[in-house]
C-alpha cells in the first residue's frame, strides 16, 4: 500500500517555465489538498479537492491551476513559474469522514531561478 | 489574529524531561484537531488525534480545552527521537473540509 505518492520529488525550473506535479493515492480517499511549506509561513493551501471532477481553491491559488479527472490523481501546474514559487509543495488525502485526519505525500522540492 | 496559533520555540530540553506545547485556535466552532509531527525536510506525520476528553498514546497526551480555544501536547519522558517540529492543525467547520496549520514549535532533545 503506497498511500500518496508524489513525483517528481526534486525540480528546478527558469522563470516563465511551466510543469505539472502528479499526486497520486490508493486510498480511495475522497478529499484531496495541494499544500507549499515556506520557511515561517507553515502549511498554506493552495487548492483541494473534494472529489472526482471538483477542485476548489484555498488560501494562496494565484499562479496554480489543478485538476481531478481521476479520483486517485491529483495535478496541480505552474505555467508560467516564479520565484515566488521556490517552496516545497505537499500533496495530501483523507477520507469523508468528518474528523478523519490527512495523510500526506513526501513533497516535491522545487526551485525556480 | 491568525487561525491557529503556536509558539515556534525552539523548545531545548534535556532526555528525559517533560514538556508541553499549547496551540490556540480563533474559529470556536473548530470541529476536529490534531498533532503532527514533522521532521527535517520531510512530510508531516500524524502524532495523534485530540479528543473532547482528552488522550494518551504511550508518552504523549493531548488534551482540548474548548472554552479557552487552545489544545496541547504533553511530551513526558522525552527521547533524543522527540526532536522534531509539531504542528497543530484544526478544521474550522463542519461545512469546509479545509484544515489549518499552525507554523509549528520546534523541540530539541539533547543528552
Amino acid at each position: 500500500n503506497a498511500g500518496v505518492t508524489q513525483t517528481p520529488k526534486f525540480r528546478v525550473l527558469k522563470t516563465g517555465q511551466s510543469m505539472t506535479l502528479l499526486c497520486a493515492q490508493d486510498m480511495n480517499h475522497e478529499y484531496m489538498y495541494w499544500y507549499r511549506q515556506d520557511p515561517g509561513m507553515g502549511l498554506r493551501l493552495i487548492h483541494y479537492s473534494v472529489g472526482e471532477g471538483t477542485t476548489a481553491k484555498g488560501e494562496v491559488p494565484d499562479g496554480y491551476n489543478v485538476s481531478r479527472l481521476k479520483k486517485q490523481n491529483f495535478l496541480l501546474g505552474l505555467e508560467s513559474a516564479a520565484p515566488s514559487q521556490t517552496s516545497v509543495y505537499f500533496c495530501a488525502s483523507r477520507p469523508d469522514r468528518g474528523h478523519s485526519p490527512l495523510h500526506f505525500g513526501n513533497g516535491t522540492r522545487l526551485t525556480v531561478t | 489574529r491568525k487561525e491557529v496559533e503556536q509558539d515556534p520555540g525552539p523548545f531545548n530540553v534535556p532526555e528525559g524531561a517533560t514538556v508541553a506545547f499549547n496551540c490556540t485556535y480563533s474559529n470556536s466552532a473548530s470541529q476536529s484537531f490534531f498533532w503532527y509531527r514533522q521532521d527535517c525536510r520531510k512530510e508531516p506525520k500524524l502524532l495523534m488525534s485530540v479528543y473532547s476528553s482528552g488522550n494518551e498514546d504511550g508518552r504523549f497526551t493531548a488534551q482540548l480545552n474548548r472554552a479557552s480555544q487552545y489544545i496541547s501536547l504533553l511530551i513526558r519522558d522525552s527521547k533524543l527521537s522527540d526532536s522534531a517540529t509539531y504542528l497543530c492543525v484544526v478544521k474550522p467547520d463542519t461545512g469546509f473540509q479545509k484544515l489549518v496549520f499552525g507554523t509549528g514549535t520546534r523541540l530539541l532533545v539533547s543528552p
